[in-house]
């Protein structure tokens, strides 16, 4: 099993809806999580980070956490062309971690 | 005034060749990574140095190679380049190992096709 599992894509949604991502992980010793979003022939950039259950908004965007299920996922609303990318879900596995753990993304097309 | 810079950006090689990737940050962050992303987007992590200190070392094969002169450079060497290695190598940086939210940064990116 994958330590963070996304459904790979492509996720296609009309413009003005919400987008919802989801992204399940197997390490319950999670402790942050974080998404990234990708342009294509672009490096990742951070969104938006988690690591309390329940929602936190910044936006457009809703990260949701719940550690008991294992499940994180981000809410796009009003969504735009311009969010047609690639969304990486991540995590780091304890306090004093160092590294982030990706999953493989889930491709994002925003129809007009 | 790029955070993250690496070169090159783009590298096409022959097979067996030895190339290197250079990595330099600005943000005054104290520890440095390599990823590789691969043709199907997975990205994966290599190598992490903390402060010139290695850290993190994955299972990547000994023709890999980084060295931090200091902790604001991180370079990739590759020996011997094999088919398999074609890939994007990014470079990135944080603070003090990632605790709580701080954010990782990332390089543009070094498009390496092994030919």
């Amino acid at each position: 099993q994958k330590e963070v599992e996304q459904n790979s894509g492509p996720l296609s949604v009309p413009e003005g809806a919400i987008a919802s991502l989801n992204c399940t992980y197997s390490d319950r010793g999670s402790q942050s999580f974080f998404w990234y979003r990708q342009y294509s022939g672009k490096s990742p950039e951070l969104i938006m980070f988690i690591y309390s259950n329940g929602d936190k908004e910044d936006g457009r965007f809703t990260a949701q956490l719940n550690k008991a299920s294992q499940y994180v996922s981000l809410l796009i609303r009003d969504s735009q062309p311009s969010d047609s990318a690639t969304y990486l879900c991540a995590l780091k596995r304890g306090s004093s971690a160092s590294k982030i753990i990706f999953g493989s993304g889930t491709r994002l097309s925003i129809r007009p | 005034d790029t955070a993250v810079s690496q070169t090159p950006k783009y590298l096409v090689t022959q097979m067996g060749n030895d190339k290197s990737i250079k990595c330099e940050q600005n943000l005054g962050h104290d520890t440095m990574y390599w990823y590789k992303q691969d043709s199907k987007k997975f990205l994966k992590i290599m190598f992490s140095y903390n402060n010139k200190e290695l850290i993190i070392n994955e299972t990547v094969p000994n023709r890999f190679s980084p060295k931090s002169p200091d902790k604001a450079h991180l370079n990739l060497h590759i020996n011997s380049l094999e088919l398999g290695d074609s890939a994007v190598y990014f470079c990135a940086s944080s603070q003090t190992g990632l605790s709580s939210g701080n954010t990782i940064y990332f390089g543009e990116g070094s498009w390496l096709t092994v030919v």
